[in-house]
């Protein structure tokens, strides 16, 4: 099983909600990606997870919130977020704590910002 | 900017012909690289791998060439059906990097009928 789910499919929120993104995985994979895809471009990497411990901020905005509860989820808490941030967000893991191992990737969640 | 690029945007194949979709990287020290499928509406897809030690790896239906002495990656899709319809990612990794793979632009096939 390869299967990497992320909910919600859809979210649509004003710019003074709060909500989260959840991600799950069931493979033992120990590290845990989120990715920011806007149209016609490549995944951005947002924050890494190895071993339920952040290991990389790609200098991500203080209104993006991840959090790793334990070594199968990854949340991302959203607050007072702008329409610019609307985008396909990604969550992926991989095996072991390095990027050099295939990373699996969610179907994402599409959100709207308003 | 990213070191990893396409060199076309669009690529069109008739159905039944075989596609070969091109990445050029510029990382000589980069030595994992990954192809991945995007169709409409997904998440990228795994496709197949290849290590720097390796020319060329085959998956089903598919083959990554890699050309180390000009930096070039290629991906071949044998007989292309219209499910092979999305954008296709290249990606590279390199250890003394931030422990990151980089994207390339990506390059949509579109299968004609």
């Amino acid at each position: 099983d390869t299967e990497v789910t992320q909910t919600p499919k859809h979210l649509v929120m004003g710019m003074t909600n709060k909500k989260s993104l959840k991600c799950e995985q069931h493979m033992g994979h120990r590290a845990m990606y989120w990715y920011k895809q806007k149209a016609k471009k490549p995944p951005e990497l947002m924050f890494v997870y190895s071993y339920e411990k952040l290991s990389i901020n790609e200098s991500v905005p203080s209104r993006f919130s991840p959090e790793c509860p334990n070594s199968s989820l990854l949340n991302l808490h959203l607050h007072a977020l702008q329409p610019e941030d609307s985008a396909l967000y990604l969550c992926a893991s991989s095996q072991g704590q390095g990027a050099g191992d295939t990373q699996y990737f969610g179907p994402g969640t599409r959100l709207t910002v308003l | 900017g990213e070191s990893v690029g396409l060199h076309l945007p669009t690529l069109s194949v008739q159905e039944g012909d075989n596609s070969i979709i091109n990445c050029a990287y510029s990382n000589s020290a980069s030595d994992y690289f990954i192809w991945y499928k995007q169709e409409s509406g997904k998440g990228p897809q795994f496709i197949i791998d290849i290590r720097s030690n390796m020319d060329k790896r085959q998956g089903q239906r598919v083959t990554v060439l890699l050309n180390k002495t000009v930096k070039h990656l290629s991906l071949q899709i044998a007989a292309t059906q219209p499910g092979d319809s999305a954008v296709y990612f290249c990606a590279e990794y390199w250890m003394n990097r931030d422990d990151k793979i980089i994207f390339g632009k990506g390059t949509r096939l579109h299968i004609l009928p």
